[in-house]
């Protein structure tokens, strides 16, 4: 089945711990994103990727780093920086369409990783 | 960015025509405008699409007047599996973003 896949489901970090949440998506989609939600929130930005091998930051990328070195693949890394790092994060795929002004950049989302602090 | 301002809470009871209204007085020419769906504890889904006059689909239909500085998203004869977050995102590529969304409670 295409999809995006999002793992593990849980991560518990602990204090000063790197983590890294895996991204991964079948659907062939050019551009990748990753969220953050906290309780009763909306979702925020933390990066995007339009292509391989570039991504740009987002509106709370403090903390976090990304790579982009698969079309199909991109970890997000929550380092120790983050210091509340508590929420569920929220890993998007969409079909850019190239060159065009108007892009419909419809979203598709995994089912997301909540990620604690021990 | 295109910054969208939504009700931040709405109830209804099952059966009824929901309508929520999505502001966006800063919409560029190339903009569409999408909403999502959102559970707990699962990420948003694609609800419906449109660039201007009226989209339907499925599941809703989207009314965007002339000017295209908001948007009205129709759920009809609702269920109460319908309670949930609803998403109006503006904007192209990177420069959309998720607001806080309107949350519909659904009621027997």
């Amino acid at each position: 089945d295409g999809g995006i896949t999002q793992s593990p489901k849980y991560l518990f970090r602990k204090e000063g711990q790197n983590v890294t949440l895996s991204c991964e998506q079948n659907l062939n989609h050019d551009a990748m994103y990753w969220y953050r939600q906290d309780p009763g929130q909306g979702l925020r930005l933390i990066y995007y990727s339009q292509i391989v091998n570039d991504f740009q930051k987002g509106d709370i990328a403090e903390g976090y780093s990304v790579s982009r070195e698969k079309k199909e693949s991109f970890p997000l890394t929550v380092t120790s920086a983050q210091k509340n790092p508590t929420a569920f994060y929220l890993c998007a795929s969409s079909l850019e369409t190239g060159g065009k002004k108007i892009a419909k950049n419809i979203q598709y989302f995994g089912a997301g990783t909540r990620l604690s602090v021990l | 960015l295109a910054k969208t301002t939504q009700p931040i809470s709405m109830d209804s009871y099952e059966g009824q025509e929901v309508n929520i209204t999505c502001s966006h007085n800063n919409i560029a020419t190339n903009d569409y405008i999408t909403w999502y769906q959102q559970f707990p504890s699962q990420g948003p889904r694609f609800i419906i699409q449109g660039y201007k006059t009226k989209v339907k689909n499925e599941v809703a239909s989207l009314f965007i007047p002339a000017d295209r500085k908001s948007s009205t998203l129709s759920l009809p004869r609702v269920s109460l599996s319908d309670t949930a977050v609803y998403y109006c995102l503006v904007g192209d590529r990177g420069d959309m973003r998720f607001g806080a969304g309107t949350r519909l409670t659904v009621k027997p």
